[in-house]
């Protein structure tokens, strides 16, 4: 089942902080976070695996609620290079599909 | 070399051609995918490998045909495609521990076909 994301899109001034949730139906074994800029494909930022996972690359974190099924990636202090679509990935706790999530459309502006 | 390399990068067939999309990585991984993404929209799941067996396959038509010939070669065999099914095709590969893909997924360029 396809994850879903919110919001659908954001602009940032450069600077500034954005939170990207992604929310699943299913139990959940694992989430993936993607960012995929326009004509190219989509490149691994970081996977979550257990419930209350915390995981981050000095600005760009994210969480896992097991009990909820729900993911967030964080991103603060956002450069331009940041701007790009983002998608969750999930993989269910019954069967091994990977399911992309709705995607968040982020623009980072000067 | 982490890199999955799809051909070719641009397709432009007719709707009564045969034509495949080609798919390659190096890094052992034992799961390879097959997506295909609308513009501006999420990559859907067409078709999941497995240690060179068909293990999901999305409900998706029969004019699109895996084929997995060896754990590091993914091919899509295309025949009587619609206009509809113009879109990007990418492949990737992950490893898998337990049946699961609990890495990273690594994505080719993607072929960006068009279908007359």
């Amino acid at each position: 089942q396809q994850p879903v994301q919110s919001p659908q899109a954001v602009i940032l001034r450069e600077g500034e902080d954005a939170v990207i949730n992604c929310s699943s139906s299913k139990a959940l074994y694992s989430v993936h976070w993607y960012r995929q800029k326009h004509g190219e494909a989509p490149v691994f930022l970081m996977i979550l695996l257990k419930g209350g996972e915390q995981k981050g690359h000095e600005k760009i974190s994210a969480s896992f609620n097991e009990k909820k099924q729900q993911s967030s990636l964080y991103l603060t202090a956002s450069q331009l290079s940041y701007s790009g679509t983002y998608f969750c990935g999930t993989e269910e706790v019954t069967g091994n599909q990977f399911y992309f999530g709705t995607g968040t459309s982020l623009t980072v502006i000067p | 070399d982490t890199e999955v390399t799809q051909t070719p990068k641009h397709l432009v067939m007719g709707m009564t051609n045969k034509k495949s999309l080609k798919c390659e990585q190096h890094m052992g991984h034992r799961a390879m995918y097959w997506y295909k993404q609308k513009a501006k929209k999420p990559p859907e799941l067409m078709f999941v490998y497995s240690y060179e067996k068909l293990s999901i396959n999305e409900s998706v038509p029969s004019r699109f045909s895996p084929e997995c010939p060896n754990s590091s070669l993914l091919n899509l065999h295309l025949h009587a495609l619609q206009p509809e099914d113009s879109a990007l095709y990418l492949c990737a590969s992950s490893q898998m521990s337990k049946g699961r893909m609990n890495t990273e997924a690594f994505f080719g360029q993607g072929t960006r076909l068009t279908v007359v």
